[in-house]
């Protein structure tokens, strides 16, 4: 099975600021990985695919890169609305994985 | 507009069964497969099943393998998750995925699963 290591598992961020988290998959996963983020009582919301296709209406502060083993997903200039948890998700191979999960908070 | 909405959570006791199910509206059902993934309560993520555009193909975590059952009726444009032998660690918000290329581009709003004696 495929493990998804994420960092940082916390992240204190300002607004303005431009943050990178980092996914590692435990094999390659060739660019078989999607990025979520995540508020409080609400579902997932799907911001990349491929490791680096925007999803259709999420703003292009956010961005993704990488491929075989280790992947990021920037934000430019984070944004109130952008404090959240953020998810990498493997579909590389069953079963599917997710990270463990980055808090982005306010500093 | 696209909608996924969950029913069939609630209350069960160790051992107990409970059926999830998932409407789907809103676009052509029978072009996309489709996804369960829970979340424990101040957890992460964690991927169930994914069941194919047929039906015929379906996968499963291995923790809920010979317990859980992933089917669709296309007819009604449902999916479903048969959830038997429950345990404590089952308990979480079951939420329903439509399956892009393995990415869930659109989630219901998930139904909450609580096993408990």
């Amino acid at each position: 099975d495929i493990q998804l290591t994420q960092s940082p598992s916390f992240l204190s961020a300002s607004v303005g600021d431009r943050v990178t988290i980092t996914c590692r998959a435990s094999q390659g996963i060739s660019s078989y990985l999607a990025w979520y983020q995540q508020k409080p009582g609400k579902a997932p919301k799907l911001l990349i695919y491929a490791a680096s296709t925007l999803q259709s209406g999420v703003p292009s502060r956010f961005s993704g890169s990488g491929s075989g083993t280790e992947f990021t997903l920037t934000i430019s200039s984070l944004q109130p609305e952008d404090f959240a948890t953020y998810y990498c998700q493997q579909y590389n191979s069953y079963p599917r994985s997710f990270g463990q999960g980055t808090k982005v908070e306010i500093k | 507009e696209l909608q996924l909405v969950e029913s069939g959570g609630g209350l069960v006791q160790p051992g107990g069964s409970l059926r999830l199910s998932c409407a789907a509206s809103g676009f052509t059902f029978t072009r996309n497969s489709m996804t369960w993934v829970r979340q424990a309560p101040g957890k992460g993520l964690e991927w169930v099943a994914t069941v194919n555009q047929d039906g015929s193909n379906k996968y499963y975590l291995d923790s809920v393998k010979g317990r859980f059952t992933v089917s669709r009726d296309n007819s009604k444009n449902s999916l479903y998750l048969q959830m038997s032998s429950l345990r404590a660690e089952d308990s979480a918000v079951y939420y329903c995925g439509r399956d892009r290329y393995g990415s869930c581009d659109y989630w219901g709003q998930g139904t909450l699963v609580t096993v408990s004696s």
